[in-house]
């Protein structure tokens, strides 16, 4: 089945310590999304990739970087996680979308934790 | 202020009762979508609506995009403790790409 694939699930982080998040899918989506969400909020949308155009949410820290290496891979590097970048991290893909309509497919998420 | 308001923010309620859950903006919006999200998993898209005044039926899910595209609602008819989540309304509003969400509705339904 195609799919959203997010590795690790789960991940446990020192206080300052570059954590790599990573996603991957099956559906060929030009689009790929990263998002922060916590708990029982919506998720924030940190920045996405239109085909290799990148584009960053002005709000979102210096603290997060992606890279795209190609269609099917997109990776969220945190530098330096502090206590409050603790949450679930959603990965999300859509198919080159008309202007007005960006269904999105999400992966199962990876929860990060920060000690 | 949320481009995308959403009420109730939390619901509890018994296996069999009905509920409606709101979406509402002060803008317009080409489509809407919802997704449902269960504990520890990613949101799950649910529906998308597109014209005024069109209801879409997902089993005892009833969705409605209002006339103006400027609200949605949706309501579930019996509901189940399977039915229990974060339910999300998101839409893209004007012509832009990406994603604005709502507040999100906890729905709990017991047993």
């Amino acid at each position: 089945d195609a799919m959203v694939i997010q590795n690790p699930r789960y991940q446990v982080t020192q206080f300052g310590k570059p954590v790599t998040l990573s996603c991957s899918q099956t559906l060929n989506h030009n689009v790929m999304y990263w998002y922060q969400q916590k708990s029982s909020q919506a998720p924030k949308l940190l920045f996405h990739y239109y085909d290799k155009d990148f584009n960053n949410e002005a709000d979102t820290p210096d603290n997060f970087q992606s890279r795209r290496p190609n269609t099917s891979f997109c990776f969220l590097d945190i530098r330096s996680p502090g206590l409050g970048d603790a949450a679930m991290y959603l990965c999300a893909t859509s198919p080159k979308v008309s202007r007005g309509r960006s269904e999105q497919y999400f992966g199962p998420g990876t929860r990060l934790t920060v000690t | 202020t949320q481009l995308l308001e959403q009420s109730p923010q939390f619901l509890s309620i018994q296996e069999g009762e009905n509920l409606t859950v709101y979406c509402n903006s002060s803008s317009v919006f080409s489509s809407l979508q919802w997704y449902r999200q269960e504990p520890g998993e990613g949101p799950v898209l649910l529906v998308t609506v597109v014209t005024g005044g069109e209801v879409k039926k997902l089993k005892r899910l009833t969705f409605q995009f209002g006339d103006a595209r400027k609200d949605s609602s949706l309501h579930i008819t019996a509901a189940q403790p399977g039915d229990t989540g974060l339910y999300l309304c998101a839409g893209a509003p004007g012509s832009a790409r990406q994603l604005t969400f709502g507040s999100g509705t906890q729905l709990t339904v017991l047993p």
